[in-house]
């Protein structure tokens, strides 16, 4: 099985640029989440999808960040304009559904550095 | 006060010893729980997950889960070095889809 593939693995990039990340989750996943995990810290959960809906994106700071699911397979996230505080690892992860064992599958990451 | 909290640790354990980490979450309508580990530079990957009260076993790990006290935790019996990552709690709270949210993490360290 194919796992929870991401693009680029690393990108650095000046403040007030533009990046855009792309995840393709496991196949026949319908939950996609897209965390941001800053050095040090636990995975902050930035926006979670159902097929190509939005769950939560309680913690998506909308004024830059932006993500779609059109179609409810792969996903992009985008910054527009990057912060020096939007360095971080971006994680994106899938689950199938169901509540109890729903267990979440990463990607690799990207890393993303800000200057 | 935070959704899932853990002690940020690090802790140190002797190599052979029991390592224990906690953990306690704030939701009271979560449904799942969850042990991830994350080596240095790499993704989280899950452990043991557990959804009702009491233990549950997998080798060296053990998860116990006390929803009245809204605590969770797992004991890693006869720590290796290989064990030395951070570890994140994770919860799946019900919120429209069951969001999965994380710990901080507790940093783990055993001494050969």
């Amino acid at each position: 099985e194919a796992g929870v593939a991401q693009s680029p693995r690393y990108k650095i990039i000046e403040k007030r640029q533009s990046v855009a990340f792309w995840c393709n989750p496991i196949s026949g996943h319908a939950t996609l989440y897209w965390y941001q995990q800053i050095l040090g810290q636990g995975p902050k959960l930035l926006i979670q999808f159902q097929n190509n809906g939005v769950v939560d994106d309680s913690q998506l700071p909308k004024d830059r960040f932006s993500a779609e699911r059109l179609k409810g397979v792969d996903s992009t996230l985008k910054i527009q304009p990057a912060k020096l505080e939007d360095s971080a690892v971006y994680l994106c992860a899938s689950s199938g559904m169901g509540h109890l064992n729903t267990e979440a599958f990463f990607g690799q990451g990207t890393r993303l550095t800000v200057v | 006060q935070k959704e899932v909290e853990q002690n940020s640790g690090p802790l140190s354990v002797p190599e052979g010893a029991i390592a224990s980490l906690n953990c306690t979450y704030s939701d009271r309508g979560s449904q799942s729980f969850f042990w991830y580990r994350q080596y240095s530079g790499k993704s989280p990957e899950l452990i043991m997950f557990i959804y009702s009260n009491g233990d549950k076993e997998d080798g060296r790990f053990t998860a116990q889960l006390n929803k009245a006290s809204q605590y969770v935790s797992l004991l890693i019996r006869d720590s290796q070095p290989s064990d030395s990552a951070t570890y994140l709690c994770a919860v799946n709270e019900k919120a429209g889809g069951f969001k999965t949210i994380f710990g901080a993490g507790t940093r783990l360290f055993v001494k050969a």
